[in-house]
């Protein structure tokens, strides 16, 4: 069936860095844009960073700007973050998502999310 | 940077009535509005988008309505699985800085 599944997930010192991924199956990643979100325990969500479908077009929110990097690799149907000089404000369960064909921007597959926490 | 703003923080109601939720763009969004739906230990799911079209297989009970800055998710005869949190998120602001708004908590 379709679905995302993260990890990559963990504890981390200040300054440090992580590798997240996202497999996808039961659709071809490279007929969707992709994004990341996160979301602090107990808390709202934040939209991280966003991936075109061939990956020409790439944006981030200004919180990561810098420091994350957004890649895919369409041929294993794999979406990465590369998270460094990571922040105790980074910490939160980061969620790979698909962008509907009819609404880019709304997503409508979601990852179960992997955790991430910032603490020395 | 769009803010969405959701009222109220937490609504509310009893099993069969109907709920009323409200989100607020601090500009005009035209109808790039999504609305999730969230249980607790779960991932958001997606309900509407382009403010009132409603994703494949959502019930008929769920509606969204609204353009511009003033939009609504309605919820007519309350079951037992729809209580849970609602946020909804603005898509339109180009290059995408998609915001949510801070969610409603729908409880008996």
């Amino acid at each position: 069936q379709v679905q995302l599944v993260e990890s990559g997930g963990g504890l981390v010192k200040p300054g440090g860095s992580l590798r997240l991924s996202c497999a996808a199956s039961g659709f071809s990643l490279s007929d969707y844009y992709m994004s990341w979100i996160r979301q602090v325990s107990g808390k709202g969500l934040e939209w991280v960073s966003y991936s075109s479908s061939s990956g020409s077009a790439i944006y981030y929110a200004d919180s990561v700007k810098g420091r994350f990097t957004i890649s895919r690799d369409n041929a294993k149907n794999s979406l990465t973050l590369q998270m460094n000089s990571l922040r105790a404000e980074d910490t939160a369960v980061y969620y790979c998502a698909r962008c509907t064909n009819n609404a880019i921007g709304a997503f409508d597959i979601w990852g179960q999310g992997t955790m991430v926490a910032v603490s020395s | 940077e769009i803010v969405m703003t959701q009222s109220p923080a937490t609504l509310s109601v009893s099993p069969g009535e109907r709920a009323t939720l409200s989100c607020r763009a601090s500009q005009s969004v035209s109808n790039d509005l999504a609305w999730y739906q969230q249980k607790p230990g779960q991932s958001p799911r997606l309900l509407i988008y382009g403010a009132s079209t409603r994703a494949t297989g959502l019930p008929a009970r769920f509606s969204g309505s609204g353009s511009g800055t003033e939009f609504t998710l309605t919820i007519t005869s309350l079951q037992s699985e729809d209580f849970a949190v609602y946020y909804c998120q603005q898509y339109n602001d180009w290059p995408p800085r998609f915001t949510f708004g801070q969610g409603t908590k729908l409880e008996i």
